[in-house]
């Protein structure tokens, strides 16, 4: 069963501040990628990475950086972290293949006060 | 612009009726197409795909309809359950080994029993 982590369910910090998200995932899978679940919105992509060091732009890409230093890891980074970045964070992977399906983590509902 | 549209935000079914999800894509390039779940606070579950190729495909109670001409998919749910209740995501796939996907709005399903 493939399994998608995600460093924490809930997260609340204070404007300004820098945000660590963390994704961990057990399958191997070499493509990794970050969401932000807004309503009326869907999923917009924020990052991607399809290998260890390797990373594109998203969507909107904008007030984030991301950090993928090992295949299992991809990190989500908040340089300082604004009102509008509140949101539901998902992580997803897969392998590379235009058939193969992304596994999502539970997701990270960050609050920014 | 949005790429793809899931135009009815919400929709309420009684248990046992069918249920019909709609999605409308702009991409004639898209050729591979995902449908997702998913129930609060949890990250999305990869529910059933259709390729391009393909103008229906089954599994179970869920069945997914693509009409190309009219860059148009449908997802039928029949019977549906209380169990069903939850959000559903159309997502094409936007083509090349890095496996990004478009997401739609989504549409919040309420079965009632």
């Amino acid at each position: 069963d493939v399994k998608v982590t995600q460093s924490s369910r809930y997260l609340v910090k204070r404007t300004g501040e820098k945000v660590f998200l963390e994704c961990v995932q057990d399958m191997d899978h070499e493509n990794m990628f970050w969401y932000r679940q807004d309503p009326g919105l869907g999923l917009r992509l924020i990052y991607f990475s399809y290998d260890v060091k390797m990373k594109e732009k998203g969507d909107i890409p904008e007030g984030y950086s991301v950090s993928r230093e090992k295949k299992e890891r991809f990190s989500l980074i908040l340089e300082s972290a604004s009102t509008n970045q509140t949101s539901m964070y998902l992580c997803a992977s897969s392998f590379p293949g235009t058939q193969e399906t992304q596994y999502f983590g539970p997701g990270t509902r960050l609050l920014v006060l | 612009d949005q790429q793809v549209k899931q135009n009815s935000p919400s929709l309420s079914v009684q248990e046992g009726r069918i249920s019909i999800l709609n999605c409308d894509y702009t991409n004639s390039m898209f050729d591979y197409f995902l449908w997702y779940k998913k129930y609060p606070a949890e990250g999305p579950t990869f529910l059933i795909s259709i390729s391009s190729i393909k103008d229906k495909n089954e599994d179970g109670r869920f069945t997914v309809f693509l009409n190309k001409s009219a860059k148009h998919l449908s997802l039928h749910i029949v019977p549906s359950q209380p169990g069903d209740s939850a959000v559903y995501f159309c997502a094409p796939h936007n083509g090349g080994a890095t496996n990004k996907l478009i997401f739609g709005t989504g549409t919040l399903l309420a079965v009632q029993p």
